[in-house]
């Protein structure tokens, strides 16, 4: 059983055009939670999902930014014309439901 | 004041010693995490925990609920323990995970 796989792990994007982070979760699991961890600082929820449902997208920002997890595939987050400040580390993790959450390795995004 | 604190922010220690890393939280919690972020990035988990004690080789993780306190040991430490090791707390009331800013740990040789 692999563990939660991200990729790309490392993604370079000039501003203005869009970056899409995959994050597929381990076999069995359901849920999906995104995180954002900024240069110097710790990690941030950003959103929580179950297949084909958002149930808590209360940390991401309000524009420019959207995760989907479908039926079928890889949970995505989008971030549609990136600027330098959405320069960071974003890591996934998924749990099977109310348990204990495994971490993918992260994707680091650049913004040039 | 965050939900989840931890003491101490930085760590330096000589190989061999004992280390200790303290998390604080303040909410009703279900689960405690303590995960592990070496230089490059990766998370690796080291233990969840809702109750008592776990050892995994030279790890130690304690937690006390009716204290709301969990403490992350590290016998005969190594220079490749160097890492920042972050505590994270599932909590009860929406599921969410949240995250202490994380113990920079350096071993020296």
């Amino acid at each position: 059983n692999a563990g939660v796989m991200q990729n790309p792990r490392h993604l370079v994007r000039r501003r203005g055009q869009e970056a899409r982070l995959r994050c597929s979760p381990m076999k069995g699991h359901s849920h999906v939670y995104w995180y954002r961890q900024l240069p110097e600082e710790g990690l941030k929820f950003m959103v929580y999902l179950q297949k084909e449902n958002i149930i808590d997208e209360s940390g991401m920002p309000k524009e420019r930014f959207s995760a989907e997890f479908p039926k079928e595939g890889p949970s995505i987050l989008r971030i549609q014309q990136v600027v330098r400040g959405d320069s960071a580390a974003y890591f996934c993790a998924s749990s099977p439901g109310r348990v204990e959450a495994f971490f993918g390795q992260g994707t680091r995004l650049t913004v040039v | 004041k965050n939900e989840v604190e931890q003491s101490p922010q930085n760590l330096t220690a000589q190989e061999g010693e004992f280390i200790t890393i303290n998390c604080s939280y303040s909410v009703g919690i279900s689960a405690l995490h303590w995960l592990q972020q070496h230089p490059g990035g990766g998370i690796v988990s080291l233990f969840m925990l809702s109750s008592g004690k776990k050892k995994h080789g030279r790890l130690i993780a304690t937690i006390n609920i009716q204290e709301k306190h969990s403490s992350l040991h590290i016998t005969a430490s190594h220079p490749r323990d160097s890492a920042v090791y972050i505590c994270a707390v599932r909590m009860n009331r929406d599921d969410k995970i949240i995250f202490g800013k994380g113990t920079r740990l350096h071993i020296l040789p």
